[in-house]
């Protein structure tokens, strides 16, 4: 099974509301990291949070991570049109691995 | 500074046919690394190089597949003897001088092959 599991698969909701994204994950990481893809786009990096860490905030967005239930969450906060895109989740494979594993994503969409 | 660069950004190529992809890392960054995405799933790694290095690539298929990153150059993704199942979208990601731990990799636009 994945490392990374994203939940809800897809989201829809109106613009200026707030979009919550969970993220599961299995085995130890040292960090966990939230990236964004527009349709036929490559990834931008949105924000990384280490093992140590419990809150990040960047802008609209707020990332959590609980390590004692292996679970992630990015909050956006006042959405907008263009946040619509697929947001992945990505944690170390652990033991010093180097490649980042991902869930499934969340498709979200904000309606206008 | 320029970000990851791929190219071409769409190939297609017929069954049997061979397919090159490149990767231009940022600027500064020595490590690679190369993920397939089908459609509508997330990203599955394929393998990690330094340059002239492969140091993972248990994410590779044994047969057809093989990547490089030479001293000089891009790092190419290379495919032999294309079949179907090889379409999908080939991303490649760099990050800088490693510290122990996994670090933020930064992604190309990617490279859409469609396999007739």
């Amino acid at each position: 099974s994945q490392q990374g599991e994203e939940d809800p698969q897809a989201l829809s909701i109106q613009e200026g509301e707030n979009a919550t994204m969970n993220c599961s994950y299995k085995t130890s990481i040292n960090n966990l990291q939230w990236y964004r893809q527009n349709s036929g786009r490559g990834l931008v990096h949105l924000i990384l949070i280490r093992s140590n860490e419990r809150e990040k905030h960047s802008g609209r967005l707020r990332v959590t991570l609980d390590t004692s239930k292996k679970s992630s969450s990015l909050l956006i906060t006042a959405s907008r049109a263009a946040d619509t895109a697929s947001y992945f989740c990505a944690t170390d494979a652990g033991q010093g691995a180097q490649k980042l594993v991902f869930g499934q994503g969340t498709r979200l969409t904000i309606n206008p | 500074n320029a970000g990851v660069m791929q190219n071409p950004r769409h190939l297609v190529r017929r069954r049997g046919q061979e397919a090159r992809l490149r990767c231009s890392p940022m600027k500064g960054h020595s490590h690679v690394y190369w993920y397939r995405q089908l459609p509508e799933e997330g990203l599955k790694f394929m393998v990690y190089l330094q340059k002239e290095n492969i140091i993972d690539e248990s994410g590779m298929p044994k047969e057809r597949f093989s990547a490089e990153f030479p001293k000089e150059g891009p790092s190419i993704l290379r495919i032999q003897q294309v079949v179907r199942g090889d379409s999908a979208a080939y991303f490649c990601a760099s990050s800088p001088r490693q510290r122990g731990i996994t670090d933020t990799q930064y992604f190309g636009p990617g490279t859409r092959l469609t396999v007739l």
